[in-house]
């Protein structure tokens, strides 16, 4: 069972935005730094954020993330349809001394 | 360009064992930390165990620990997982990760099924 909750589902229009939360405690996102992974379907997944806000290159600027206490939130701007994915976040738990990923949100295109 | 390699996946009966490879290159495999993620049939990812870059620290998620086995051989720029005693819930694809040097994943292998059924 994990430990960072996140919303099932989200959905939006090509070209609109989405907020995805992802919701844990002080021992793992309050205290750490959060990632975020988005997996196409079929495919392993790829780092979308790691540092809580920072992108690996080759990652456009249509994805953010922010930190605020046991939280995070990844922003997706200009929906694509090549956006729908499922998406995690990501911390490492130092009560746990485990990494944990949180339970996954689908991303539809409508 | 990085490429993480998975083998060794396959059929296995309850209480049997299997040893996952995985076979790194296009990077300095002895300065990360690597990683084991598994996800089962239509379930999100859960991370499994990683190592450290001379092997001499290893975690472990609680559902694997005395069953599960993370070990890495530098010189063959390697990754391995030995599953012992496996079970039904231990179906899944296996992906092997490049750890970032912070703490996230930042590599992933394509995956390799193990699947535990009589």
């Amino acid at each position: 069972q994990s430990v960072l909750t996140q919303p099932p589902s989200v959905s939006a229009a090509p070209g609109q935005k989405v907020t995805i939360s992802c919701s844990g405690s002080s021992s793992n996102i309050g205290n750490n730094y959060v990632s975020w992974y988005q997996q196409l379907p079929g495919t392993a997944p790829k780092l979308l954020i790691y540092d809580n806000n920072k992108r690996p290159s080759g990652i456009p600027d249509r994805f953010s993330g922010s930190k605020s206490g046991t939280s995070a939130t990844l922003g997706i701007t200009g929906l694509q349809t090549g956006d729908e994915a499922d998406y995690y976040c990501g911390a490492w738990d130092s009560s746990l001394s485990v990494y944990v990923f949180g339970t996954g949100t689908k991303v539809t295109v409508l | 360009e990085v490429q993480l390699v998975e083998s060794g996946g396959g059929l296995v009966q309850p209480g049997g064992s299997l040893r996952l490879s995985c076979a790194a290159s296009g990077f300095t495999f002895s300065s990360y930390w690597m990683s084991w993620v598994r996800q089962a049939p239509g379930k999100g990812l859960e991370w499994v165990a990683n190592i450290k870059e001379d092997g001499s620290e290893k975690y472990y998620v609680d559902s694997v620990k005395g069953r599960l086995t993370i070990s890495r051989d530098n010189a063959k720029n390697s990754l391995y997982l030995q599953m012992n005693s496996l079970r039904a819930e231990d179906t899944a694809v296996y992906y092997c990760a490049r750890d970032c040097l912070s703490t996230c994943v930042d590599h992933w292998g394509q995956g390799t099924l193990v699947t535990v059924s009589s």
